[in-house]
């Protein structure tokens, strides 16, 4: 079963505004990572954070996480067009090894329009 | 560097077929991993690998097989492609060897259609 689920399903801004995508799970984790895919390409990422972190940046990006929650956001500002794509949460199964699986959920599709 | 590079970019079979979809990696990545990605659906594991010689099921590994005789190569095997196999796949790798304490790299996808 997929592990992260993304929210919203689709974000659409105007060039300038923030954008914020939020990221629920439902087990415990090592970490998580978010990645970005722009149309008929594959997925790049974009940062991870480790389960004793709650806040990370880079860039424009800031992504939270709250384990008590299990909920993670990422947030973008000063959104561009060029932003637009699919944006996606994984997580891995704390298994208590390094050997795990990541799990990715359905995506947040932003739209960002100039 | 290529990175991830998976071939073909798109294939078309019909059910009863079998093929090998290819990807390989030049970065020295230990793992390695294979997803499908449908409307609606995100990506979901196939089938993935922490190792020359070493694989192991994913979230939907069935109709699937795979093998890794080498670090750089890790092809999935369509052996009776049946309609539901309709997808975009995406093969990653990792420089972690659990697969899931650094970024994956993914391929460009191939799109394979079943009819």
């Amino acid at each position: 079963s997929q592990q992260g689920e993304e929210d919203p399903q689709a974000l659409s801004i105007q060039e300038g505004e923030n954008a914020t995508m939020n990221c629920s799970y439902k087990t415990s984790i090592n970490n998580l990572q978010w990645y970005r895919q722009n149309s008929g390409r594959g997925l790049v990422h974009l940062i991870l954070i480790r389960s004793n972190e709650r806040e990370k940046h880079s860039g424009r990006l800031r992504v939270t996480l709250d384990t008590s929650k299990k909920s993670s956001s990422l947030l973008i500002t000063a959104s561009r067009a060029a932003d637009t794509a699919s944006y996606f949460c994984a997580t891995d199964e704390d298994r208590g090894s390094t050997l795990g699986r990541l799990y990715f959920g359905r995506g947040t599709q932003l739209t960002v329009w100039p | 560097n290529a990175g991830v590079t998976q071939t073909p970019k798109f294939q078309v079979l019909k059910t009863g077929q079998s093929m090998t979809l290819q990807c390989a990696q030049d970065m020295n990545h230990e793992y390695m991993s294979w997803y499908r990605q449908d409307p609606g659906m995100g990506l979901r594991l196939i089938h993935y690998s922490v190792g020359a010689g070493i694989t192991d099921q994913g979230e939907v590994p069935n109709g699937y097989n795979v093998s890794r005789s080498t670090t750089e190569d890790f092809p999935l095997r369509l052996l009776s492609a049946a309609p539901s196999q309709t997808s975009v796949y995406f093969c990653a790798s990792s420089y972690s060897p659990g697969g899931n304490n650094s970024p994956l790299h993914f391929g460009n996808g191939t799109r394979l259609t079943v009819t």
